[in-house]
Parts: structure tokens; sequence; C-alpha cells
């Protein structure tokens, strides 16, 4: 069977400096994979996503990058973290064949940057 | 582009009463919709999902969805809530913009609360 995990569970850095969130997908090949933000314990906001290594497409203009160095693996990173950036960060992955599309979440990671 | 709006942030139901969590869908094209909720901390978990056929869909703890074409909308509802059922919920749409992954965009979530 598929599982995801995501670490750290919490994190709390100081502003500026880097951040690495990793996540891992297991039990299939060529996932799709997504990076959320959730701000406050509400809506989520598409970060980043990708169809396959090396590709990564940007949603939206901010202070984090993404890198997908092996086919099931997706790291969420910043070179100097912003007090904005605080937030529930959750990975997921969906299956390469749409017909079954269903997103799998991580179990979340809570940064706070002070 | 695809969205859902969600117009309640809180929906408040007595235990053992129907429940309804409502979504309203913006899209171009059919639409491929979707329930999600969460726990506290915790990632979201799928529910149901409606792509074609019936409009009533059944999925997970109970909860089914009613998808209504001409009000655009896909309401979310339960006959019997249970103390359980407390959590965050989230409408999504698939945008077909992307044709080669499943970029799928989230309402603002509700928050159900079941009283005993």
């Amino acid at each position: 069977s598929q599982t995801i995990h995501q670490w750290p569970a919490t994190l709390v850095q100081p502003v500026g400096s880097p951040l690495s969130l990793e996540c891992t997908v297991e039990g299939t090949s060529n996932p799709n994979l997504y990076w959320y933000r959730q701000a406050a314990g509400r809506g989520l906001q598409l970060l980043f996503y990708s169809v396959g290594i090396g590709q990564i497409s940007s949603e939206v203009p901010q202070n984090l990058s993404a890198s997908r160095p092996q086919d099931r693996q997706f790291i969420l990173s910043s070179k100097k973290l912003l007090l904005s950036d605080s937030g529930f960060y959750l990975c997921a992955w969906s299956p390469p064949d749409r017909r079954n599309e269903k997103l799998f979440f991580g179990s979340g990671t809570q940064l706070s940057v002070l | 582009a695809q969205s859902v709006a969600q117009p309640e942030d809180q929906v408040n139901v007595a235990e053992g009463n129907p429940l309804t969590v409502k979504c309203t869908y913006s899209v171009s094209g059919n639409p491929y919709l979707f329930w999600y909720v969460q726990y506290p901390n915790r990632g979201l978990q799928f529910l149901l999902k409606y792509i074609t056929g019936d409009n009533l869909v059944k999925g997970s703890y109970g909860f089914e969805a009613e998808f209504n074409k001409s009000q655009t909308s896909f309401h979310l509802k339960k006959p019997s809530a249970l103390v359980s059922d407390s959590a965050l919920y989230f409408c999504a749409v698939r945008d077909l913009g992307y044709s080669s992954a499943s970029k799928i965009i989230f309402g603002s979530g509700t928050r159900l609360s079941i009283r005993p």
C-alpha cells in the first residue's frame, strides 16, 4: 500500500534562517506531488506541484522554492524565512492516472517563524 | 479559472440531526468536484468525489453529496450527525487547465461542530 511521510511535525525557526521540509512517498511510481500551505487552520493555498523529477510548477511568487530530486521525494525550501512563512505545510500526492483522481495528504508540518 | 466557494465559516448541528455543508463552484466545462475532511493538526482525508454519472455521490463515514448543475452546487450531507463528525470540511475542484497534473483547488473550509 502507498504511504506518505512528511517531517518534521513541528518546527520553530528564527526569521532569516533557512528551511528544508521533506516529503517522501512509498508504494507508487511517478506520483504527482504537491505542497500546500494552510494559514490559521483554514483555507489551503497550493504552493508547488510536480509531475516528474526536476519538473516544478510554482503557483504563487514567494520566499519559498521546491525541488524533486527523486521520483518520490519532494522538498520545500527557503534561504531566509520570513514571519509570514509561518503556517501548516502539507505535502500530498496523487496517482499519475487521472481517472483515479484523489489527493493523499501527509500529516503536516507546523512551522512557526519567530 | 476553476474555483469553489464555501459560504459558511461554521455550521452547528445537534447530534442526530441532518447536516448540510454548502459548496458552490465555478468551472468551464465538466466539473470534477471533491470533499475532504481535516481533523485537528492532521492532513486532509478524502471523503468523496463527483466526476460523472449519478448526481448523488456516496462517500466515507456515511457522508454523501448532491451535484446540482443548474445551481452549480455540490453540498455535503449526512442524514444523522455524530459528535465525531466535528471537523473542518473542504470542498475542492480540479483545474482543467493543467493537462498532466491534478491541480486541485480548495475552498476556504467550513468548520462543522456537532453538539451532544
